[in-house]
């Protein structure tokens, strides 16, 4: 079974530290995928890399960066924390080829104060 | 990207059987819909995909009509552990990298 292992359930920031959410995937996959959920909104796509080194911004990157030095490990960087990047951060991964689902973390719940 | 529009929120009762439209009226040829289930504090699973026609497992169905502009996801005698959001996806898998639009999602309310 596939298994998307997010490093940190809660976190707890004050603003203008820089944070970094761990991501780390245990099957091989090529896609990987950072997520932000808020209330009201659903979820909104803040990067993806679709392999090593290589990233795309989303619908909502600013204020975030990615790293992607190794397959099975994708990192989200927020490079200044505010607090309206408080909320639920989801990473997910799938397969490069086919018609594959994605698979979710359990999520970080970043809270910056 | 095609677009999909659900309702906000259902609201149904132990044993009964749900049905879930989602409505995509751009969805491109090589497009599959895809359904995923979200319990609170866990991220979304996924529940069934479909290109066309009926597709059906052992957690639900998926109905796509003709002209695809619509699903519906049918969860058959639904029971508490069913309370959850679903997300409706729209999109092509099959090659290459595809993002992908999650919308806000159905959240559905099973009561006893």
């Amino acid at each position: 079974d596939v298994k998307v292992t997010q490093s940190s359930r809660y976190l707890v920031k004050r603003t203008g530290e820089k944070v970094f959410l761990e991501c780390v995937q245990d099957m091989d996959h090529e896609n990987m995928f950072w997520y932000r959920q808020d209330p009201g909104l659903g979820l909104r796509l803040i990067y993806f890399s679709y392999d090593v080194k290589m990233k795309e911004k989303g619908d909502i990157p600013e204020g975030y960066s990615v790293s992607r030095e190794k397959k099975e490990r994708f990192s989200l960087i927020l490079e200044s924390a505010s607090t309206n990047q408080t909320s639920m951060y989801l990473c997910a991964s799938r397969p490069g080829q086919g018609i594959t689902p994605l698979h979710f973390g359990n999520g970080t719940r970043l809270t910056v104060t | 990207l095609a677009k999909t529009t659900q309702p906000i929120s259902m609201d149904s009762y132990e044993g009964q059987e749900v049905n879930i439209t989602c409505s995509h009226n751009n969805i491109a040829t090589n497009d599959y819909i895809t359904w995923y289930q979200q319990f609170p504090s866990q991220g979304p699973r996924f529940i069934i995909q479909g290109y066309k026609t009926k597709v059906t497992n052992e957690v639900a169905s998926l109905f796509i009509p003709a002209d695809r502009k619509s699903s519906t996801l049918s969860l058959p005698r639904v029971s508490l552990s069913d309370t959850a959001v679903y997300y409706c996806l729209v999109g092509g898998w099959n090659t290459g990298f595809q993002k992908l639009v999650f919308g806000t999602g159905t959240r559905l309310l099973v009561s006893p």
